[in-house]
């Protein structure tokens, strides 16, 4: 089973509302991901977690929070988002991180901030 | 450092045509490099992948050879299918995933 879950599918939520994306994979994979996708672009890197240890943060802004509360569950907790971070979000995981490994992806959660 | 570089798109073929998107690499090292697709609405798909050299990765009648010589990994398909109208990624992996801009393919019946 290579499949990534990612809850919700859609979300709408004002600028001071707080929201949480969730993703799960079993796959026994210790590395997770999030990364931001913007209209007819590739994905962007946000975070990594390595060994349910946040490894990599991109600068991203502190209103985006991410947590691993264990090695199967990544959160995105959101706070006072701007509507320009309206985007769809996608959770990955990997067998480790680094080296020449593959990514599985979730199928996203569409984000509009209003 | 490590980059992929896709062919611009739009691509529109007619249902039956032959496909080919063209994706070459710059890496340091040895990296594994992939295909992934995103059909509408969805996340990405890993299409398929190679992981050394002259290796020839293949799924759903799609096929890519690594090719260090040229430093390339193009993605081709003898008859495409509307079913195949997405987005597709070529990315490499060595430390890091690196992504290409990605190409739409349209194909119409």
């Amino acid at each position: 089973d290579t499949e990534v879950t990612q809850t919700p599918k859609h979300l709408v939520m004002g600028m001071t509302n707080k929201k949480s994306l969730k993703c799960e994979q079993h796959m026994g994979h210790r590395a997770m991901y999030w990364y931001k996708q913007k209209a007819k672009k590739p994905p962007e890197l946000m975070f990594v977690y390595s060994y349910e240890k946040l490894s990599i943060n991109e600068s991203v802004p502190s209103r985006f929070s991410p947590e691993c509360p264990n090695s199967s569950l990544l959160n995105l907790h959101l706070h006072a988002l701007q509507p320009e971070d309206s985007a769809l979000y996608l959770c990955a995981s990997s067998q480790v991180q680094g080296g020449s490994y593959e990514q599985y992806f979730g199928p996203g959660t569409r984000l509009t901030v209003t | 450092g490590n980059s992929v570089t896709q062919m611009e798109g739009p691509v529109t073929l007619s249902e039956e045509a032959f496909l080919t998107i063209n994706c070459t690499y710059t890496a340091t090292g040895y990296p594994s490099l992939f295909w992934y697709v995103q059909y509408p609405g969805e996340g990405l798909q890993l299409l398929l992948k190679a992981t050394k050299a002259d290796d020839k990765g293949s799924n759903k009648g799609f096929e890519a050879t690594y090719r260090k010589e040229t430093t390339s990994f193009h993605l081709e398909k003898g008859s495409v299918q509307v079913s195949d109208s997405a987005v597709y990624f070529c990315a490499l992996a060595y430390n890091d995933m690196r992504f290409g801009a990605g190409t739409r393919l349209t194909v119409k019946p």
